[in-house]
């Protein structure tokens, strides 16, 4: 069983669009995360929800707007798309705060 | 702020030789210290980690020892194997309180390539 699960995979759509990028961990963490992968493979953190709750939102536009339904889901929704959001968006999660964290496979999001 | 930083790649390597990635941190409060390992179309996965001063975290014969004198965590390898073959993060992640807890602070980033 996939523990930590993203959808879609891939994403190419056009500029201006609004999409979503759905997450569900299915290890009965407590905490959730969104990351951001540019092309040169940086890896920043977007948000982090603990219990449903926002814990960490960074400097990020609010175009981007993470819902936490229930403990295991964490959506990444994106309004007007630009073309710097083209980048690979990871979900994660944790047990504890500080604990290490479970990865997804990332949604690979291309903006034309 | 917390950073971390990683030696520049990419690193290019025969196989059976020897590895090491350096990583060096500043940090507020009392760092947790991480590598994550990943493989090419996939996420990240844990490869290691250190929680405390002089701890050595191993996994699959890679090691990275937490120094608190030298603020690093270097991964090395003795014998490295074309499936090694990936992208190596160093990460941090602090005991402080506030927004920064739970957050993890990701080095750049090293591309190891393995060679037969």
């Amino acid at each position: 069983d996939t523990a930590v699960s993203q959808t879609p995979k891939y994403l190419v759509t056009q500029m201006g669009n609004d999409k979503s990028i759905k997450c569900e961990q299915n290890l009965g963490h407590d905490t959730m995360y969104w990351y951001k992968q540019d092309s040169k493979k940086f890896l920043k953190i977007m948000f982090s929800y603990n219990n449903k709750e926002l814990i960490i939102n960074e400097t990020v536009p609010n175009r981007f707007s993470p819902k936490s339904p229930d403990k295991a889901h964490l959506n990444l929704h994106i309004n007007s798309l630009e073309l710097g959001d083209s980048a690979v968006y990871f979900c994660a999660s944790s047990g504890q705060l500080n604990q290490p964290q479970h990865f997804g496979d990332g949604t690979r999001l291309s903006i034309l | 702020g917390d950073s971390v930083t990683q030696m520049e790649g990419p690193v290019t390597l025969s196989e059976e030789a020897f590895l090491t990635i350096n990583c060096t941190y500043t940090a507020t409060g009392y760092p947790s210290l991480f590598w994550y390992v990943q493989y090419p179309g996939e996420g990240l996965q844990l490869l290691l980690k250190a929680t405390k001063a002089d701890d050595k975290g191993s996994n699959k014969g890679f090691e990275a020892t937490y120094r608190k004198e030298t603020t690093s965590f270097h991964l090395e390898k003795g014998s490295v194997q074309v499936s090694d073959s990936a992208v190596y993060f160093c990460a941090l992640s602090t005991n402080a309180g506030g927004t920064s807890y739970g957050k993890l602070t990701f080095g750049q980033g090293t591309i190891l390539t393995v060679h037969p």
